[in-house]
């Protein structure tokens, strides 16, 4: 696609459910990240991926987040039993092969746990 | 762990007033990136310094790149309405294949 698509936009849901969040990166790039953003805030790394796998899941926070990517494009980002201080912007961003220096992201999921 | 520090955190200035906002690190990165976030979107890349003491130029926006790599700043001449928004810098590291943040300068202009 043109750009980075993310799903929802918006999720609202109540504490101790599961949701599951995703990204279309732009065609071709092979380098897909997931950050997270509290209100005016800078972005929180969460999980890094290059192909399928995932070099670096260093920045999730707990067990309860976990992310996949298939066939070298679309991800999930998904919270198991969410808690209130989960609630944030998700953003998703690609680049090309390892040129993380050129970041394309998304227009984010706003998350709010109830 | 590397750190990005931003400021300031927070600046309001009126229509054609100039401004810098800084980025500062311990750490060296291979190369520093600035974006700007505007509410509901995500950040949209402005500038990527890759050599040491290098400056560029957009419009009237100039970014330098320390001589060490490990710091830069963001001036912006006569701002404008428009130039409103969340700036961030970002330090990449090519070998740990990700970009890390600073926390963002929220910049307001005023007419």
């Amino acid at each position: 696609g043109a750009g980075v698509s993310q799903s929802p936009s918006n999720k609202v849901t109540e504490k101790g459910k599961d949701v599951e969040l995703r990204c279309d990166p732009i065609s071709g790039h092979t380098a897909l990240y997931w950050y997270r953003q509290s209100l005016g805030q800078g972005l929180e790394f969460l999980i890094y991926f290059q192909g399928n796998s995932a070099p670096d899941k260093s920045g999730l926070p707990s067990d309860r987040f976990s992310a996949e990517r298939t066939g070298g494009s679309v991800s999930t980002l998904t919270i198991q039993r969410t808690q209130q201080e989960d609630s944030a912007v998700y953003l998703c961003a690609s680049s090309q092969r390892q040129r993380n220096e050129k970041l394309f992201f998304g227009s984010g999921t706003q998350l709010s746990v109830l | 762990t590397q750190l990005l520090e931003q400021s300031p955190q927070f600046l309001s200035i009126q229509e054609g007033e100039n401004l810098t906002v800084y980025c500062n690190s311990s750490s060296v990165f291979s190369s520093l990136q600035w974006y700007r976030q505007e509410p509901g979107e995500g950040p949209v890349l402005l500038v990527t310094v890759v050599t040491g003491g290098e400056v560029k130029k957009l419009k009237r926006l100039t970014f330098q790149f320390g001589d060490a790599r490990k710091d830069s700043s963001l001036h912006i001449t006569a701002a404008q309405p428009g130039d409103t928004g969340l700036y961030l810098c970002a330090g990449a590291d090519t070998n740990a294949g990700k970009s890390t943040f600073g926390d963002g300068t929220t910049l307001t202009v005023k007419p």
